[in-house]
């Protein structure tokens, strides 16, 4: 099982900042994450794939993967309050293991 | 149109009965999964099933059952054998094969025990 720990929430940024969200794991042959955001009541949706070292850019959407560190971030730049969503971020394995989000509040 | 699809949407049962959930996709994905999400947690891995007529337990798999006849189809079974069923349901599926999984997922069924 890999064992994935997310940043505790919730998270309460101002409209317009920057908020950063981080996730460690403990398998250090995890090679590539995904970034998964669930609206209250809903079901989780990938926004963000990242598969190699460094930073992954998708509109404002920034995922970082440090796999020396192990761990992997995601900035969410110039949040909006749609933005305002639980994140989770899983390690790329045919069985997903799955952290226990950080909740994202945007404030107008 | 291409996804998955759960249904119902909302189901509740009384206590002690079997409930099957169903779910459905188009996606022409091999591997289908079930998750458990119960409020303010975590999903929770109940079974998985990576090709037709095979599947293997998740983390969380007792009081549940489930059936692989078919590619575009892998339904799950609540059993009255499981304690504490009321949760929210969710089936996903990826392709195999290759180095990636990404899961896509369906709306989810809501599922109340009284």
């Amino acid at each position: 099982q890999k064992e994935v720990e997310q940043n505790s929430g919730p998270l309460s940024v101002p409209e317009g900042a920057i908020a950063s969200l981080n996730c460690t794991y403990s398998d250090r042959g995890s090679q590539s994450f995904f970034w998964y955001r669930q609206y209250s009541g809903k079901s989780p949706e990938l926004i963000m794939s990242i598969y190699s070292n460094g930073d992954k850019e998708d509109g404002r959407f920034t995922a970082q993967l440090n796999k020396a560190s192990q761990y992997v971030s995601l900035l969410i730049r110039d949040s909006q309050p749609s933005d305002s969503a639980t994140y989770l971020c899983a390690p790329n394995d045919y069985k997903l293991s799955f952290g226990a989000g950080t909740t994202v509040t945007v404030r107008a | 149109d291409g996804g998955i699809t759960q249904s119902p949407k909302y189901l509740f049962r009384k206590e002690g009965q079997n409930v099957t959930l169903s779910c459905e996709q188009n996606l022409n994905h091999d591997a289908m999964y079930w998750y458990r999400q119960d409020p303010g947690q975590g999903l929770r891995l109940i079974y998985y099933s990576q090709i037709v007529n095979d599947f293997q337990k998740g983390d969380i798999a007792e009081g549940y059952s489930v059936s692989r006849e078919k590619k575009e189809s892998f339904p799950l079974t609540v059993t009255s054998a499981q304690k504490n069923p009321t949760a929210f349901y969710l089936c996903a599926s990826s392709t195999r094969g290759g180095s990636l999984y990404e899961q896509y997922f369906g709306p989810g069924t809501r599922l109340t025990v009284t």
